[in-house]
This record gives structure tokens, C-alpha cells and sequence, in this order.
């Protein structure tokens, strides 16, 4: 497609479960970010792959929170153990460079998480 | 460390009248700067950004900022409000690491 698919758009789950999202970025680009949004706030950075490896991931929370791109294009978000306070919109964007303050990133419409 | 402040949460104005947002940003460089929207449902989308060229910035839809380094601002505008333009607006600095931190964003309302 033409622009960052995102799925599920919805996921409702339970305390406890185990949730994977899904982002497909646009094709050829090598960057790859999530974002956490929570209802009220902008969004918050979790971790940022440059091709394969994880450049940044300091603002993933704990190590409930893990990430992949193995072929450098799709990219899983992985949440073990969830909690109810891990509700909130998981948005991942895209970038054909590292955006080193000159690059736009292309967002998805986001994965909705509900912990109930 | 960067960080931005988006100096109202929530903003209104009528229709055919002038939009301010404002920003302030804390960097210990020269920072890169964006202005992104985010209508309901919809995902974010890039307004405008700032990389040390001109000082004022055009953007889509009507939209500029100028970037005030004596200030530390880089505040939004636009001079004629449309329904259209209801949504909720990010201020964004990039780090220098490349990755973007945002602010705590503004929700325009616009009245007709």
C-alpha cells in the first residue's frame, strides 16, 4: 500500500495476555519508530530501528516491551504480561533516512490497546 | 535534553478568523522543529518543519511558523480559521539522535 499499515486497528485483551502489533512501514524505507499515545498526551517514543537492529530503544518501558524487524521492513511490537495501564494507541512511523532532524515521518493510523 | 511546551491544551476560534498555537522548545543545539496534525480517527500528519534555513516556514493548508531562536518559540499560525482545520496539534522537536519528541498538544476548536 501507499502509506504505514497498522494492525490490529483494535485489540482488546486481558490483564495478563500476551498482545503482538503489527506495523508495515512504506516500502524502501529504512527507518522504522513507535510511539505510545495515551488519551489526553502526544506521543511518546519507544524504540527506533535503522534497518534490522534497534538503534534507540530507550523509551521502551520495561522488558514486558520487545520489538523486531527481522527482514527490515515489517516490524512487530511485542507486549508480555500486559497491564491495564499499557492501554493506550501504538502508533509506528516510517522514514526513508534516519531523520537526523531533516526527515518527515510517515505515521500510521495506530493500533488501539484496551487491557481490561 | 530537548523537549518542547505547548503553551494551551485547548484552543477556539470562529470561522475566518486568525489561528495562533503556541510552542517554546529547550534544546542545547540548534534544533530541527515540526508542527504535526492529527485529525480524529486519522493518522498523524506533517504540517510544516524547520531546519535551519528561513526563519518563517510554510506549510500545507495555509499554515506557517516562524522560528524565534531570542524566544525559543516557533509558534503555529494561520491567517483565516476553516472548519477544516479542527484537530489536534503537535509541536515536535527531533533530538539528536533523529528520533522526534512531542509536545503535550493543542486541540483547535473552530465555531462557525
Amino acid at each position: 500500500g501507499a502509506g504505514v499499515s497498522q494492525t490490529p486497528s483494535n485489540k482488546v485483551t486481558e490483564k495478563g495476555k500476551y498482545v503482538e502489533l503489527r506495523c508495515d512501514p512504506i516500502s524502501g524505507h529504512t527507518a522504522l519508530y513507535w510511539y505510545r499515545q495515551s488519551l489526553g498526551q502526544g506521543p511518546e517514543f519507544l524504540i527506533y530501528f535503522q534497518g534490522t537492529g534497534a538503534a534507540d530503544d530507550s523509551g521502551l518501558p520495561n522488558d514486558r516491551f520487545f520489538a523486531v524487524r527481522p527482514e527490515g521492513s515489517v516490524s512487530t511490537l511485542k507486549i508480555q504480561r500486559t497491564e491495564r495501564g499499557d492501554s493506550a494507541v501504538y502508533l509506528c512511523a516510517s522514514s526513508q533516512t534516519r531523520t537526523g532532524g531533516i526527515g518527515e515521518l510517515f505515521f500510521g493510523e495506530g493500533s488501539r490497546l484496551t487491557v481490561l | 535534553a530537548q523537549s518542547v511546551t505547548q503553551l494551551d491544551s485547548h484552543v477556539s476560534v470562529s470561522e475566518g478568523t486568525p489561528v495562533l498555537l503556541r510552542c517554546n522548545y529547550s534544546s542545547s543545539y540548534s534544533p530541527s522543529l515540526f508542527w504535526y496534525v492529527q485529525h480524529p480517527n486519522k493518522g498523524l500528519q506533517l504540517l510544516l518543519k524547520y531546519t535551519s534555513a528561513a526563519t518563517l516556514v510554510k506549510g500545507i493548508n495555509g499554515f506557517e511558523a516562524e522560528f524565534k531562536k531570542s524566544e525559543t518559540s516557533f509558534h503555529l499560525t494561520k491567517p483565516s480559521a476553516h472548519m477544516s482545520d479542527a484537530a489536534e496539534y503537535f509541536c515536535v522537536v527531533s533530538d539528536q539522535g533523529g528520533k522526534l519528541i512531542f509536545g503535550q498538544g493543542t486541540e483547535l476548536s473552530v465555531k462557525p
